[in-house]
């Protein structure tokens, strides 16, 4: 069982469609990441946030809207997505924000933009 | 920038051979190092790690020791089982920006185990 829980599963989405993709943590941790991964390829790095501040953005177009509500919550809001951003996006904490601890990775939201 | 190499595969293996997956990385620095497993429809697992020169990390029988001389994480398991099909990932923690740090990764390499 991980311990990074991200909700929904699974998500359909049309591309004039608002959603929001959710992930809770609670071992305390205080940096927190986005990932996106496509098929059969790497995760890539989309946000960080240390102690609930966007730390870093790696040049990801403002479609994706990512917000820390307090040190459990991590949101992806999205809007006006394309069929290109169908991945799934993986949601990560880790214990310290510098170091090198490891990340915890939740199962992902399998996202599908029609 | 920072970097790591892995082999891509796919590697196809008989139930108990043994396993041997390549990693190397160019890094500044001594990072540490990672291998995580991801099994289909789930998100990325950590199977060991290494923080520093010579050190050997290992879970459920594998084992990869960090090599600084010729910069590599080599992961190895000496009997394999069907269960251990999934894609393996070597990852490096690297310093984004003064803000903190974030996991690079390899390409992957999927791991096919047949009875």
């Amino acid at each position: 069982d991980t311990e990074v829980t991200q909700t929904p599963k699974h998500l359909v989405m049309g591309m004039t469609n608002k959603k929001s993709l959710k992930c809770e943590q609670h071992m305390g941790h205080r940096a927190m990441y986005w990932y996106k991964q496509k098929a059969k390829k790497p995760p890539e790095l989309m946000f960080v946030y240390s102690y609930e501040k966007l730390s870093i953005n790696e040049s990801v177009p403002s479609r994706f809207s990512p917000e820390c509500p307090n040190s459990s919550l991590l949101n992806l809001h999205l809007h006006a997505l394309q069929p290109e951003d169908s991945a799934l996006y993986l949601c990560a904490s880790r214990s310290e924000t510098g170091g090198n601890s490891p990340l915890h990775f939740g199962n992902g939201t399998r996202l599908t933009v029609t | 920038g920072n970097s790591v190499t892995q082999m891509e595969g796919p590697v196809t293996l008989s139930e108990e051979a043994f396993l041997t997956i390549n990693c190397t990385y160019t890094a500044t620095g001594y990072p540490s190092l990672f291998w995580y497993v991801q099994y289909p429809g789930e998100g990325l697992q950590l199977l060991l790690k290494a923080t520093k020169a010579d050190d050997k990390g290992s879970n459920k029988g594998f084992e990869a020791t960090y090599r600084k001389e010729t910069t590599s994480f080599h992961l190895e398991k000496g009997s394999v089982q069907v269960s251990d099909s999934a894609v393996y990932f070597c990852a490096l923690s690297d310093r984004i920006d003064q803000a903190g740090t974030a996991l690079i990764f390899g390409k992957g390499t999927t791991l096919s185990v047949s009875s």
